[in-house]
């Protein structure tokens, strides 16, 4: 248990689904993130939440949209994807920038 | 812009051998640094970090590492290794701006 939890695992959609992906945190912690990982390609840092504000966007395509609604939630919803957008989209939360990253144990996306 | 390169893609061990995972950082400005592993199907779980005082770090699962400011090196070793530690291992730095700078991985694996 990483105290960040992110639902679903796994997720198949097709390139016209709407769908979104969650993660909570229960310990404190004033940053959250979400990560991509795919395969053979270092961690891609996708968005940055600095006490419920966005505080990071790395050109991230528009058919990700993110939500913080509090301090505990993030949210990556997802609309119009395309096949290369599968890959594991990873959570991530820490008491501030400066400190060690917790992790979730995210949730591996397929778009066919 | 800092970068961190993890010089083996994968690294072979036989069991019960020590092994070491090779991590460097370009960066002339202080540093935080991390080791991150992550199991089959996993998140990311941090093994040790480095944010000041004595070079050698102690992390968990018998892993320590050692920073070497002058090669800007940050590598990590454990003297003898197990099954158990089949996962892949991430380096990472982090400087004043807060963001998580990622290696692209080395893949550890135990040979029986």
């Amino acid at each position: 248990e990483t105290g960040v939890t992110q639902t679903p695992r796994h997720l198949v959609m097709g390139m016209t689904n709407k769908k979104s992906l969650k993660c909570e945190q229960h310990l404190g912690h004033n940053a959250m993130y979400w990560y991509k990982q795919s395969a053979k390609k270092p961690l891609e840092l996708m968005f940055v939440y600095s006490l419920e504000e966005r505080v990071e966007n790395n050109s991230v395509p528009s058919r990700f949209s993110p939500e913080c609604p509090n301090s505990s939630h993030l949210f990556l919803h997802l609309h119009t994807l395309q096949p290369e957008d599968s890959a594991l989209y990873l959570c991530a939360s820490s008491q501030d920038f400066s400190t060690e990253a917790f992790f979730g144990q995210g949730t591996r996306l397929t778009v066919v | 812009a800092q970068s961190v390169t993890q010089l083996d893609s994968q690294v072979p061990v036989f069991e019960e051998a020590p092994v070491e995972l090779r991590c460097n950082y370009s960066s002339s400005v202080s540093v935080y640094l991390f080791w991150y592993v992550q199991y089959p199907n996993q998140g990311l779980q941090l093994l040790l970090k480095y944010l000041s005082g004595s070079t050698l770090v102690k992390g968990i699962n018998g892993f320590e590492a050692e920073f070497n400011k002058s090669q800007t090196s940050f590598h990590l070793r454990k003297p003898s290794v197990h099954i158990s530690d089949t996962a892949e291992y991430f380096c990472a730095v982090s400087d004043s701006n807060y963001q998580l700078i990622w290696g692209a991985g080395t893949k550890l694996i135990i040979k029986p």
